[in-house]
């Protein structure tokens, strides 16, 4: 069975430090991953997908099948960036996502 | 961008009732949606699949009966929660699924209803 996990439920940096929310999954199959993103009273929404290699609000993400991996990265932390981060797992052929419990990404001045 | 909106935002009621959530997709055709729940400071589970025109798929462990799933068009799905309980007290939220041109598809989230059932 498919599973993401993500070890940290509470992340805080300071300003300007750089950032790394662990994500990794468990699927025998060809996996898609996202990481969703829901600032306070907002709803989750998407913020990027491994297969399009994009960079949104200085964030990527590369997927790492080796190491069952897709960490979020950013170079350097925003206040604005302190949201609650989701990864979440697309099993192959289906739409149905699996998520992960979260990490409360905290960014402090 | 694509929206969706769920109604309720918020529902008390009384246990035994029965409770209607609607989730519609504003601006775009969704073909499925999908229903989660997600308990405090926890992860959002899926608990079905509705697809347009047919029967909802319930994800393993969820009761049928108790969660009936009803996507009558395009661009809405509703969940009632039949006979609720105080167990079934949580955060719904809804997403609908935009086909993108090119194969790639998106979820979009709804903002969730808080369900308390007293």
């Amino acid at each position: 069975a498919q599973r993401v996990t993500q070890p940290e439920k509470l992340l805080s940096v300071f300003k300007g430090a750089p950032v790394e929310l662990k994500c990794n999954y468990s699927y025998s199959g060809s996996p898609e991953l996202f990481w969703y993103v829901q600032y306070s009273r907002q709803r989750l929404q998407l913020l990027l997908r491994h297969i399009s290699r994009e960079s949104i609000k200085g964030f990527t993400a590369d997927l790492n099948k080796g190491e069952t991996s897709f960490h979020l990265k950013k170079p350097f932390a925003q206040e604005e960036d302190s949201a609650m981060y989701y990864c979440a797992l697309k099993t192959g052929g289906g739409n149905k996502l699996t998520f992960g419990t979260g990490t409360q990404l905290k960014v402090e001045l | 961008g694509a929206v969706v909106s769920q109604h309720p935002s918020r529902v008390i009621c009384k246990s035994g009732t029965s409770v209607k959530i609607e989730c519609r997709s504003l601006d775009f055709q969704a073909t499925t949606m999908f229903w989660y729940r997600q308990f405090p400071k926890q992860s959002l589970m899926l608990m079905a699949t509705s697809n347009e025109g047919s029967k909802a798929t319930y994800e393993q462990g969820v009761e049928k009966d108790k969660f009936l799933i009803n996507h009558a068009s395009l661009t809405l799905s509703t969940l009632t929660v039949t006979s609720a309980h105080p167990e079934d007290s949580s955060f719904y939220i809804c997403s609908a699924r935009d086909r993108i041109t090119g194969g790639t598809d998106t979820q979009y989230f709804g903002p969730g209803t808080r369900l308390t059932v007293l």
